[in-house]
């Protein structure tokens, strides 16, 4: 049962520059979270956005969700090699536990 | 430091044998998961323990079989009913409710040899 769905699959810049993902899901959420895995490891927390919330930031994060669009986007700033990975959305449908999209794989050049 | 130990890091398994996989968490959450995932692709969930005592099923949970005596442990066993086990299996814990994040293990890779 897919809910969460990242957008790019892949994703290459220059270290410094900006990274944007995005994450469309498909029915109403309580929260929408997203995390970071490092390649052959456990999955780290990043952010967790309400539905009642349309932005949040934590250092060089930047989270948004649209409600309407059923989507968000994680922005990564100034971004360093230190950063890649892979990034996951997640949301709890009703109860249940996390569902996971498909990850977007990000690598920043040096 | 609190946290979540997943053991062993890497698990060998012949066919026909049954492998279990180790879960601890010092986070006194009440809440623990236990998630699949193959290479390139997202988590699946196998079965989840809300409470000591009860477990529920996940999505993937044929071949899988895990207990929860104790809070803080909720060992995944995978069986030889399992007909593809080769995986990184990820263990999560959380608080009650759904607006915690989850704090995740380092993984156990499984392959059958």
């Amino acid at each position: 049962s897919q809910q969460g769905e990242e957008d790019p699959q892949a994703l290459s810049i220059q270290e410094g520059e900006n990274a944007t993902m995005n994450c469309s899901y498909k029915t109403s959420i309580n929260n929408l979270q997203w995390y970071r895995q490092n390649s052959g490891r456990g999955l780290v927390h990043l952010i967790l956005i309400r539905s009642n919330e349309r932005e949040k930031h934590s250092g060089r994060l930047r989270v948004t969700l649209d409600t309407s669009k059923k989507s968000s986007s994680l922005l990564i700033t100034a971004s360093r090699a230190a950063d890649t990975a892979s990034y996951f959305c997640a949301t709890p449908v009703g109860n249940t536990p996390l569902v996971f999209g498909k990850g977007t794989r990000l690598s920043v050049i040096a | 430091d609190g946290g979540i130990t997943q053991s062993p890091k890497y698990l060998f398994r012949k066919e026909g044998q049954n492998v279990t996989l180790s879960c601890e968490q010092n986070l006194n959450h009440d809440a623990m998961y236990w998630y699949r995932q193959d290479p390139g692709q997202g988590l699946r969930l196998i079965y989840y323990s809300q409470i000591v005592n009860d477990f529920q099923k996940g999505d993937i949970a044929e071949g899988y079989s895990v207990s929860r005596e104790k809070k803080e442990s909720f060992p995944l066993t995978v069986t030889s009913a399992q007909k593809n086990p080769t995986a990184f299996y990820l263990c999560a814990s959380t608080g009650t409710g759904s607006n915690y994040g989850y704090t995740f293990g380092s993984g156990t890779r499984l392959t059958v040899v």
